[in-house]
């Protein structure tokens, strides 16, 4: 099994400012099969990347991921204050497929 | 647009089998294009991949093998329905269920949509 490990575990930033999340994966993973997810409390997680750089649909540019093997990173490039949820990193390539315990991220 | 919605008791006693529904409106089960899975999120807590379906061919499964003693996952195609069983529960299978589709071609792979999920608690 994959494991993936998300950092911080909590981010707190302030509107406008940049952040930069990094999930962590015990072996490779093909780019193909990797995904972020943002959640809000009460609602199913949003799929946010794909392909670990493509956006899904009504994205917003600010949003953006990048990545190989086992490094992979959702940046917002400026925060908005619907930004402030919870992310999760996703990988489906190897069976069963797992996510990442979570990010934070909270305001300042 | 394709939607999904789950569905199901929202209590079950410990030891019986919890029996969830999706119901996809908007676009076939069937496609060749996608198969579709059950995730489940404990309170508070992180999401655990539970197993998938492809319902075109012969309807394949695959499923966590954390869950495989306990879990089948089939699909009515004339109801245009997925199901999840998930047999002699506890409580640590208290949890808010979802189903997703996950797109499945050469040009893309991803899950989505998800449905807005049900919350299946484990008490007597």
């Amino acid at each position: 099994e994959i494991v993936l490990t998300q950092s911080p575990g909590t981010l707190s930033l302030s509107p406008g400012e940049r952040a930069t999340l990094s999930c962590r994966a015990s072996q490779s993973v093909s780019s193909t099969y990797l995904a972020w997810y943002q959640q809000k409390p009460g609602q199913a997680p949003r799929l946010l990347i794909y392909g670990a750089s493509s956006r899904a649909t009504g994205i917003p540019d600010r949003f953006s991921g990048s990545g190989s093997g086992t490094d992979f990173t959702l940046t917002i490039s400026r925060l908005e204050p619907e930004d402030f949820a919870v992310y999760y990193c996703q990988q489906y390539g190897s069976s069963p497929y797992t996510f990442g315990q979570g990010t934070k991220l909270e305001i300042k | 647009q394709v939607q999904l919605q789950e569905s199901g008791p929202g209590l079950v006693k410990p030891s019986q089998t919890l029996s969830l529904t999706c119901t996809v409106s908007g676009g076939s089960i069937t496609s060749s294009s996608y198969y579709w899975s059950w995730i489940r999120q404990p309170a508070g807590r992180g999401l655990e991949w539970i197993g998938r379906i492809h319902t075109s061919g012969y309807g394949s499964t695959n499923y966590n093998p954390s869950l495989q003693s306990r879990v089948t996952i089939s699909a009515d195609t004339s109801k245009n329905q997925l199901s999840l069983k998930l047999s002699s529960v506890t409580a640590a299978d208290t949890a808010v269920y979802y189903c997703a589709r996950v797109v499945d071609t050469p040009m893309e792979t991803k899950f989505d949509p998800w449905g807005q999920g049900t919350l299946v608690t484990v008490s007597s």
